[in-house]
């Protein structure tokens, strides 16, 4: 089945320090999703991206949707305490079923004040 | 006014009993997931919903049954609990179908999640 490669699996940055993630995938995904799990609560969808090259932001958060569309990165600019949590990116493929995600294996991200 | 409501938040159980989670939305959406996320965090898709019939069956043990009896509703009811069913298990959904629903078909809402906890 379909996988999504997801890196790093955590980082530990200082506030306001920018913060990079990607994924990447052997097949082509026709959407790419960024989620934020915070601890003890669901997955929160942060951007979603449908089309190659997509530039999305939403606040502090950018991501792009790669060219191949075998990629997808998310970027926090002037990271503070509340980004704490972990990101999963998830794709919808052309392979796979319409109905469903794959979802990466997510990024711990751990912000010191 | 919660989009993805989950009942209940934690379940304590012990090995053999049946035990079942449920799910409601009110967001008007025509498709309902399970997912399992386990120690490790990853997040594996177990069932799908589209009003009332079922579209995607993952290789689950016959031990756990979903059922919707309305498209605002997803229930999970598992049998003979077993230690390995021990994780948090996430309710989701989505606008449509696929295509058919347009772009934010894809675009998965999350419930906030029952902690199994099997002893």
């Amino acid at each position: 089945g379909q996988q999504l490669n997801q890196s790093p699996q955590s980082m530990f940055i200082q506030e306001g320090e920018d913060v990079s993630m990607n994924c990447t995938s052997s097949s082509i995904f026709n959407t790419w999703l960024w989620y934020k799990q915070d601890p003890g609560e669901g997955p929160v969808l942060l951007i979603a991206l449908y089309k190659a090259g997509e530039l999305t932001s939403n606040g502090r958060l950018t991501a792009q949707f790669g060219i191949t569309r075998k990629d997808s990165f998310l970027n926090i600019s002037a990271s503070i305490p509340s980004d704490v949590g972990i990101y999963f990116c998830a794709g919808q493929g052309s392979g796979g079923s319409n109905y469903k995600l794959t979802f990466g294996k997510g990024t711990l991200l751990t912000v010191n004040p | 006014d919660t989009a993805v409501s989950q009942t209940p938040k934690y379940l304590v159980t012990q090995m053999g009993n049946d035990k079942s989670i449920k799910c409601e939305q009110n967001l008007g959406h025509d498709t309902m997931y399970w997912y399992k996320q386990d120690s490790k965090k990853f997040l594996k898709i177990m069932f799908s919903y589209n009003n009332k019939e079922l579209i995607i069956n993952e290789t689950v043990p016959n031990r756990f049954s979903p059922k919707s009896p309305d498209k605002a509703h997803l229930n999970l009811h598992i049998n003979s609990l077993e230690l390995g069913d021990s994780a948090v298990y996430f309710c989701a959904s989505t606008p449509g179908t696929g295509l058919a629903g347009g772009r934010s078909s894809y675009e998965q809402y999350f419930g906030p999640g029952t902690r199994l906890t099997v002893t």
